[in-house]
């Protein structure tokens, strides 16, 4: 199957850092990516949908501006969490849609602890 | 009632068993079909995928849908302890600008 990146893998911060997560496509072209937050034993949480070129939609109870998506490439998404806290510690996962049937492909994750 | 109901599990089996997962949901529109396997703290990574109804298999697993009943099922033949995971389904319309969306998970323990 496809192959989704994400780096870093895991990051740790100081409360009221900023943090940058990124998000390649590596062997196809994306018109559409997606961020996910799963906390513990949970399941997928879809937070925004990007689609290259224009504005990410964000879904309800999301804050469009603390959690900043960029989907500049058909190759790459980022997602930017701003001034981060201690509840916004979580596993963060992208996923990318190919062309055609339209199929998902995870990203391995991103693991972000607030201190 | 959730567009997408998956028992969250855990299911427990032994070794070499025939294991059984299963997704229902509410919206006839769906057409488009996914099985994920997540293991802890890594992304979840796609397994089957089906259009409409029928069966699909691929090594070990099958892949059922059922549109009348709008049941979907994965089985796993001789199922082994790497394939302690949590499976993931996943589903959309026709409309390609829809979202899939997602069951909860049904957590797989295979003892050896």
């Amino acid at each position: 199957g496809a192959v989704v990146s994400q780096h870093p893998s895991r990051v740790i911060c100081k409360s009221g850092t900023s943090v940058k997560i990124e998000c390649r496509s590596l062997d196809f072209q994306a018109t559409t990516m997606f961020w996910y937050r799963q906390f513990p034993k949970q399941s997928l949480m879809l937070m925004a949908t990007s689609n290259e070129g224009s504005k990410a939609t964000y879904e309800q109870g999301v804050e469009k501006d603390k959690f900043l998506i960029n989907h500049a490439s058909l190759t790459l998404s980022t997602l930017t969490v701003t001034s981060a806290h201690p509840e916004d510690s979580s596993f963060y996962i992208c996923s990318a849609r190919a062309g055609g049937g339209g199929e998902q492909f995870f990203g391995p994750g991103t693991r972000l602890t607030v201190l | 009632q959730k567009e997408v109901e998956q028992d969250p599990g855990p299911l427990s089996v032994p070794e070499g068993a025939i294991v059984s997962l299963n997704c229902t949901y509410s919206n006839s529109a769906f057409q488009y079909f996914m099985w994920y396997r997540q293991y802890s703290r890594k992304g979840p990574e796609l397994l089957m995928y089906t259009y409409s109804s029928g069966n699909k298999e691929d090594g070990r697993f099958t892949a059922q849908v059922d549109k009348s009943s709008k049941y979907i099922s994965l089985f796993i033949r001789d199922s082994q302890p790497s394939d302690s995971a949590t499976y993931l389904c996943a589903m959309r319309s026709e409309n390609y600008g829809q979202n899939f969306v997602f069951g909860p998970g049904t957590r797989l323990s295979v003892l050896p």
